[in-house]
């Protein structure tokens, strides 16, 4: 069965620095997302991206957080100057028009 | 002291027993309803979704109830078995549109 495949699955970074999660979503799929999940809370959206631009995005989603499809298989998360608040698992999704969302095993981010 | 937001409901069944966990989504022009599965340190893994055309769908061992007129969905297992431990989320989303919202989550322990 085809798969979200996310990299790296952990990430530790310093407060300030940039950080970028890779994905690499399902071949014939058209929507992309990014999610998170701070340790025991709910998934909670950050940003939708489709046709190569973002078409929705959250409030937590601020200045500090870009998405970028820069070939036809990658997307990408990048957070420029991070926070300890943005520790978090990152999920990456996709889905065609009317199909579930397939997410990917995550990135657990950790901002010391 | 004690960690906002790791005190998720707490479902706990018998193995062999069936397994109820409810959810009651937010938005009466939601229009498509999805219930995933967490594992610890996993993504979310779908496992069954409805229409609001219909009220009531079955997968394998699973059954998923949809009440609009209460904004309640339900999610039945039957035969919940060891493997059915994990987090359950159900995901709402409007009109095709691009945010699926999530709920707060049930955690199900089966019990031996």
């Amino acid at each position: 069965e085809p798969e979200v495949t996310q990299t790296p699955s952990h990430q530790v970074t310093q407060m300030g620095q940039e950080v970028i999660l890779r994905c690499v979503p399902i071949s014939n799929h058209l929507y992309f997302y990014w999610y998170r999940q701070i340790l025991g809370q709910k998934v909670e959206f950050l940003v939708s991206f489709y046709n190569n631009e973002i078409s929705e995005k959250s409030e937590i989603f601020d200045d500090q957080f870009s998405v970028e499809r820069p070939d036809g298989s990658n997307f990408t998360l990048k957070i420029r100057s991070t926070k300890l608040e943005d520790s978090a698992m990152y999920f990456c999704a996709s889905r065609t028009l009317s199909e579930k969302l397939f997410f990917g095993s995550g990135t657990q981010l950790s901002v010391l | 002291g004690e960690s906002v937001g790791l005190h998720l409901p707490t479902l706990s069944v018998q193995e062999g027993d069936n397994s109820i966990i409810n959810c009651a989504y937010s938005n009466s022009a939601s229009d498509y309803f999805i219930w995933y599965k967490q594992e610890s340190g996993k993504g979310p893994q779908f496992i069954i979704d409805i229409r609001s055309n219909m009220d009531k769908r079955q997968g394998q061992r699973v059954t998923v109830l949809l009440n609009k007129t209460v904004k309640h969905l339900s999610l039945q297992i039957a035969a919940t078995q060891p493997g059915d431990s994990a987090v359950y989320f159900c995901a709402e989303n409007i009109n095709y549109g691009q945010n699926f919202v999530f709920g707060p989550g049930t955690r199900l322990s089966v019990l031996p």
